[in-house]
């Protein structure tokens, strides 16, 4: 069973736009998610986390917003730029146990 | 402080053979997880070791194994190559067992023929 369900699959947009992935979990036992940022040739690169005891938490042109109750929780990149085409992938873990991975979705920033 | 480092960064190997790799965590860093990555399936956790045991498992088959020196490097084996077994493989390192803040080696692309 997939514990980490993410969507879109691929996701086209405009320089300037906004960027908007989806992820739900299975598990409320869950108390950390994370998303990963990931280049060609590269490994996945921490780029923001959020507890469930917060909604959103914001680092410059990255949002998370967290709904608890909904078990979802997603990725908002304010302002896309070409640099930011990567491949994403949301996670989802507890302390002291493994991480689950959603299955990516691949960025394209269209100048 | 150096990242993750693993090699090699690429291998082709044939079906039958066997296959190990290595990873050197982050300098202080005594937990080392490994995954698989494939297209269309993300990341699959393969198994994590702290202090030299595996502390986390993931479901794959016995010919994927691991194991922890005292340093913290890891090496990952899988024998009797499938040709499913092409992917890229990752390992991650963390300061402590299960910890929140896993940070990623470049991965060692293995293609199976």
């Amino acid at each position: 069973q997939q514990q980490v369900k993410q969507s879109p699959q691929s996701l086209i947009v405009q320089k300037g736009g906004i960027s908007i992935i989806n992820c739900a979990y299975e598990n409320t036992a869950f108390d950390y998610f994370p998303w990963y940022q990931q280049f060609p040739g590269k490994g996945p690169a921490l780029l923001i986390a959020i507890r469930p005891d917060v909604s959103e938490k914001k680092e410059g042109r990255f949002t998370i917003s967290f709904n608890k109750s909904a078990k979802q929780f997603s990725l908002h990149i304010m302002d896309s730029q070409p640099g930011d085409s990567a491949t994403y992938f949301c996670a989802a873990t507890s302390l002291g146990n493994q991480f689950y991975f959603g299955t990516g979705t691949s960025l394209t920033v269209i100048p | 402080k150096a990242g993750v480092t693993q090699t090699p960064r690429y291998l082709i190997k044939t079906r039958g053979q066997q296959v190990t790799l290595s990873c050197s965590p982050i300098s202080g860093h005594r937990s080392v997880s490994w995954y698989q990555q494939t297209p269309g399936q993300g990341l699959q956790f393969l198994f994590e070791y702290f202090s030299e045991t595996q502390r986390n498992k993931g479901n794959f088959p016995g010919r994927f194994s691991g194991r922890q020196f005292s340093n913290s490097r890891s090496e990952m084996n899988v024998s009797t190559l499938e040709l499913g077994d092409s992917a890229l493989y990752l390992c991650a390192s963390s300061l402590e067992s299960g910890g929140y803040e896993q940070y990623f080696g470049p991965g060692t692309r293995l293609t199976v023929t």
